[in-house]
């Protein structure tokens, strides 16, 4: 068990609609990441949070936004979805920034649309 | 741009086998460098780290790696693999704010 949690595991929804994903890190940690996770795009960075302030932006769509709370924990919004959102997207965590530490990483939440 | 380069998608070995899994990289300024692990199921786990000093790194459950500057080369390394083993294994370089992974390479190790 890394800390981090991640809801919901699953999700399956249709094509043109919006899912919230929700992660809380581990406790004291004040960075948060995004990954996405596909068979044919590996896995790609999307968003970085350190403490309330977005901090680095990787491959992240128009469509998709996050953002962290007071209370640390994160949400990934994903809106007008396609088939091609269909992923595997992991939160993880860590003390500082990703240079200076280990990253632990969420069980993840599988997205699919169809 | 920081990329990271893993050369083999699929590795295939026997138990006891020898392992070798090459990750090249590219980024601008001072790396710190990572492979991580994902055990069929489960959530990506540090493997080992490399920051500074040796460039001969010795992670869990007998992985090395060796960091080789010149080469911008972090290949990782284990004498005998074991069917536990079976897993995906990323590699990935740290830089400001960012971790950026490689394409990952699945091992299956047979009995």
């Amino acid at each position: 068990d890394s800390g981090v949690t991640q809801t919901p595991k699953h999700l399956i929804t249709a094509t043109g609609q919006r899912v919230t994903l929700r992660c809380s890190p581990r406790s004291g940690d004040l960075s948060v990441y995004w990954y996405q996770q596909s068979l044919d795009q590996g896995l790609q960075f999307l968003i970085q949070y350190y403490n309330g302030e977005e901090r680095a932006k990787g491959n992240i769509l128009e469509r998709f936004s996050a953002q962290q709370f007071p209370d640390l924990h994160s949400e990934l919004n994903l809106s007008s979805l396609e088939l091609g959102d269909s992923a595997l997207y992991f939160c993880a965590s860590s003390e500082g920034g990703a240079n200076t530490g280990e990253l632990f990483f969420g069980e993840g939440s599988r997205l699919t649309v169809l | 741009a920081q990329s990271v380069s893993q050369h083999n998608h699929h590795v295939i070995l026997s138990e006891a086998a020898s392992l070798e899994l090459g990750c090249n990289y590219s980024y601008g300024g001072t790396v710190n460098l990572f492979w991580y692990v994902q055990y069929p199921g489960q959530h990506l786990q540090l493997l080992l780290k490399y920051f500074s000093g040796d460039p001969l790194v010795k992670g869990i459950k007998g992985f090395e790696a060796e960091f080789i500057k010149s080469k911008f080369s972090f290949n990782l390394r284990k004498p005998s693999v074991q069917w536990s083993d079976t897993a995906e294994y990323f590699c990935a370089v740290g830089g400001y704010n960012k971790l950026i992974f490689g394409a990952g390479t699945r091992l299956a190790v047979h009995p």
